[in-house]
C-alpha cells in the first residue's frame, strides 16, 4: 500500500483554468503538507494543516487554497492558472510533536500553457 | 524546521568509493534529518539523528552530529548507481507543524 499518494501524476492545462491535485495518506498522521518544487529543484513549503490548525506560507498567492474533507485527505485546489505555476508538487504528511520522518508522495508535475 | 545548507552543491565519484557530504545550519536544534530525492521522484527519509546523539548508523549510511559546529555530515560507504540522487538536510525543533525547510541539496552523481 502507498502511504502517501497523489493524483494525477502529471497535469498539462491552459492558462487561466481551474485545477485540482489530490492527496491521500493511510498511515493515520495528523498532518499534511503541500509542497512546491521548481525548475531549479528547490523545494518549499507551501501548507501546513492539521485539524487544528493551517499554516499558509505568506508567498503562496490566494489562488492556492488547500482543502480537507477528513484527516486523511489535503486536496490543493488552484485558480486562474498561470504559467509561472508550472511546477512540481508534493504531498506529505507526518504525525506533528514526535519530531519523526515526514512520508512524501511521487509528486504531480503541472505545466501550464 | 529551518534550512540546512549543504555542501558540496554537486559531487561525481565512481561506484564502489564513499561519499561525504555536509550540512550546516544556524540555530539549536532538537533534530536533524537527511532526506534522498531521487530524479523525478518524492523525496525518501533516510535517517534522524537527535541533538543528544553524536553518530547514528543505518546501513551503509553513517550520520554524525556535532552541534557545537552546528554541522552534520552524511557519509554513504560503497555507493551504488542507484545512490544517484540529492540529498537534503532539514533541522529541526520539534514539535512544529510549520512543515520542513529544504537547501538546495547536493547532488550526488555515481559513476559505473
Amino acid at each position: 500500500d502507498t502511504a502517501v499518494s497523489q493524483t494525477p501524476k502529471y497535469l498539462v492545462t491552459q492558462m487561466g483554468n481551474d485545477k485540482s491535485i489530490k492527496c491521500e495518506q493511510n498511515l493515520g498522521h495528523d498532518t499534511m503538507y503541500w509542497y512546491k518544487q521548481d525548475s531549479k529543484k528547490f523545494l518549499k513549503i507551501m501548507f501546513s494543516y492539521n485539524n487544528k490548525e493551517l499554516i499558509i506560507n505568506e508567498t503562496v498567492p490566494n489562488r492556492f487554497s488547500p482543502k480537507s474533507p477528513d484527516k486523511a485527505h489535503l486536496n490543493l485546489h488552484i485558480n486562474s492558472l498561470e504559467l509561472g505555476d508550472s511546477a512540481v508538487y508534493f504531498c506529505a504528511s507526518s504525525q506533528v510533536g514526535t519530531g519523526t520522518e515526514a512520508f512524501f508522495g511521487q509528486g504531480t508535475r503541472l505545466t501550464v500553457v | 524546521s529551518q534550512q540546512g545548507e549543504e555542501d558540496p552543491q554537486a559531487l561525481s565519484i565512481q561506484e564502489g568509493e564513499n561519499a561525504t557530504m555536509n550540512c550546516s545550519y544556524k540555530t539549536s536544534i532538537n533534530n536533524l534529518q537527511w532526506y534522498r530525492q531521487n530524479s523525478g521522484r518524492g523525496l525518501v527519509h533516510l535517517i534522524l539523528i537527535r541533538s543528544n546523539e553524536r553518530e547514528k548508523h543505518s546501513g551503509r549510511l553513517r550520520v554524525t552530529l556535532d552541534t557545537s559546529k552546528k554541522s552534520s555530515s552524511l557519509l554513504i560507504t560503497a555507493s551504488r548507481a542507484a545512490d544517484t540522487a540529492s540529498y537534503f538536510c532539514v533541522a529541526g525543533s520539534g514539535g512544529g507543524a510549520d512543515g520542513l525547510t529544504f537547501g538546495k541539496g547536493t547532488h550526488l552523481i555515481i559513476q559505473p
